[in-house]
């Protein structure tokens, strides 16, 4: 059973970073068979697409966000990360990791989800 | 705007069968599999059914997905009070090289 965690600050203010880590266990981030990606739903909404990421460090930033949103992998730490900047009320969401399945397939594991709210 | 098109809402009554529809075009749908999840409410989505048609183990098989051309449809046969949720279709799109979601569709149990 693959687990994926989120974990970061909670509240966020405006202007500032949104740094976020996914931890998997029962998996490894280094599996050439998978991608690992955020994606975001804000309150009431549906679901966003943010960013996928490689073990090999290859990545890909829905065009919406891409000027402010970085990905990174940890691979000796079995995680993945997501850095979003310039942060406005906008962005408050639950912000979820989840494992994409090879390519141009989707996602068969999520984390919980963390709810980050962006206010001063 | 999504890519990707689903009615926004859904119902039916107990052991009744309903179908959500997702509409796309051939960069999306008509090209790739379709993901289908179930986001009960207040958790993380969940996937029902992948590669069109296939369910997880553990997914009852009241649930079933199908596709046809740039049309996927999936099917909720013998209707639950526990099947209240929201429903995503998601495939992959080549314009983007990035998956993408519908837009959700709230299904009620009446």
């Amino acid at each position: 059973q693959v687990l994926l965690h989120e974990s970061g600050p909670r509240l966020v203010k405006p202007s500032e970073t949104l740094s976020l880590t996914c931890t998997v266990s029962g998996g490894s981030v280094t599996s050439g068979s998978h991608y690992w990606s955020w994606i975001r739903q804000p309150p009431g909404k549906g679901l966003e697409w943010i960013g996928y990421i490689y073990y090999s460090g290859s990545t890909n930033y829905n065009p919406s966000l891409k000027s402010r949103v970085t990905m990174s992998i940890a691979i000796f730490k079995n995680q993945f990360s997501l850095n979003l900047t310039s942060v406005t009320t906008a962005d408050t969401a639950v912000y979820y990791c989840a494992r994409g399945i090879g390519d141009y397939e989707g996602f068969d594991y999520w984390g919980q989800g963390i709810l980050v709210t962006v206010s001063s | 705007q999504s890519v990707v098109t689903q009615p926004p809402s859904a119902s039916g009554t107990p052991g009744q069968r309903v179908t959500i529809s997702c509409s796309g075009s051939s960069s999306n749908i008509g090209s790739h599999y379709v993901y289908w999840y179930q986001q009960l409410p207040g958790t993380a989505p969940k996937l029902l059914i992948y590669r069109n048609d296939q369910r997880p183990s553990g997914v009852p098989d009241r649930f079933s997905g199908s596709k046809s051309g740039t049309s996927a449809s999936l099917a909720i046969s013998g209707l639950r009070s526990e099947d209240e949720a929201d429903y995503y279709c998601g495939p992959w799109d080549d314009s983007l090289s990035a998956p993408v979601f519908g837009g959700g569709t709230k299904l009620t149990v009446l």
